[in-house]
């Protein structure tokens, strides 16, 4: 099965810096790449997704960029603010067909700290 | 939009009990629903995958029978811990999907 790793496991940057962080993906057939930021206590929140046949999307502050050749895609926050601070996660799926994405496999979650 | 609900927020019972957490589609009809739990400090690990009207679908190591899923209309599914013990104290996530899979709340499950 799918098997995605995230890297790092822990972020700190000071406020207005940039963040980047990474993941890997094993099996060439995923085609969809969500990134979930989780707040502690709370359940993760759908910050910015990608798909397959795109190589970067951006959101204001927010961008994510897929390598499908490398089968990696990284998540960039420019102009981190201490509200950025949480836990985030990358996650990958194949998309079954129709609007099913089907089941998400999530890397293993960064840490991020973002230091006034 | 895309908003999912889950109820109770956090639970405490006794070991040997049952307990049961909703999770719902406030203002979309979720195609499936799926299942997650998370340990302190861990990421998220599916436990089943479930469509309105058939039977869940589990992942490899969960026990469908201590872990009862009913998906009963586009816009419920509810998970049953039965005869819990300390072990299952967890965090237990849904997800709804539709076009893409939003998360509810989460509940936090502890038992004594």
């Amino acid at each position: 099965g799918e098997n995605v790793e995230q890297h790092p496991s822990t972020l700190s940057v000071q406020e207005g810096d940039s963040a980047v962080i990474k993941c890997t993906y094993s099996d060439s057939a995923s085609n969809y790449f969500p990134w979930y930021k989780q707040e502690l206590g709370k359940g993760p929140q759908l910050i910015i997704d990608i798909r397959s046949n795109v190589g970067e999307k951006k959101d204001q502050r927010i961008a994510v960029t897929l390598n499908k050749t490398a089968k990696h895609f990284s998540l960039h926050i420019t102009e981190t603010q201490p509200e950025d601070s949480a836990v985030y996660f990358c996650a990958a799926s194949i998309q079954a067909g129709g609007t099913s994405y089907g089941k998400l496999t999530f890397g293993q979650g960064t840490i991020l700290t973002v230091h006034p | 939009g895309a908003v999912v609900s889950q109820h109770p927020s956090r639970v405490i019972c006794k070991s040997g009990t049952s307990v049961k957490i909703e999770c719902r589609s406030l203002d979309f009809q979720a195609t499936t629903m799926f299942w997650y739990r998370q340990f302190p400090k861990q990421s998220l690990m599916l436990m089943a995958t479930s469509n309105e009207g058939s039977k869940a679908t589990y992942e490899q190591g969960v026990e469908k029978d201590k872990f009862l899923i009913n998906h009963a209309s586009l816009t419920l599914s509810t998970l049953t811990v039965t005869s819990a013990h300390p072990e299952d104290s967890s965090f237990y996530i849904c997800s709804a999907e539709f076009k893409k899979q939003y998360f509810g709340p989460g509940t936090r499950l502890t038992v004594t």
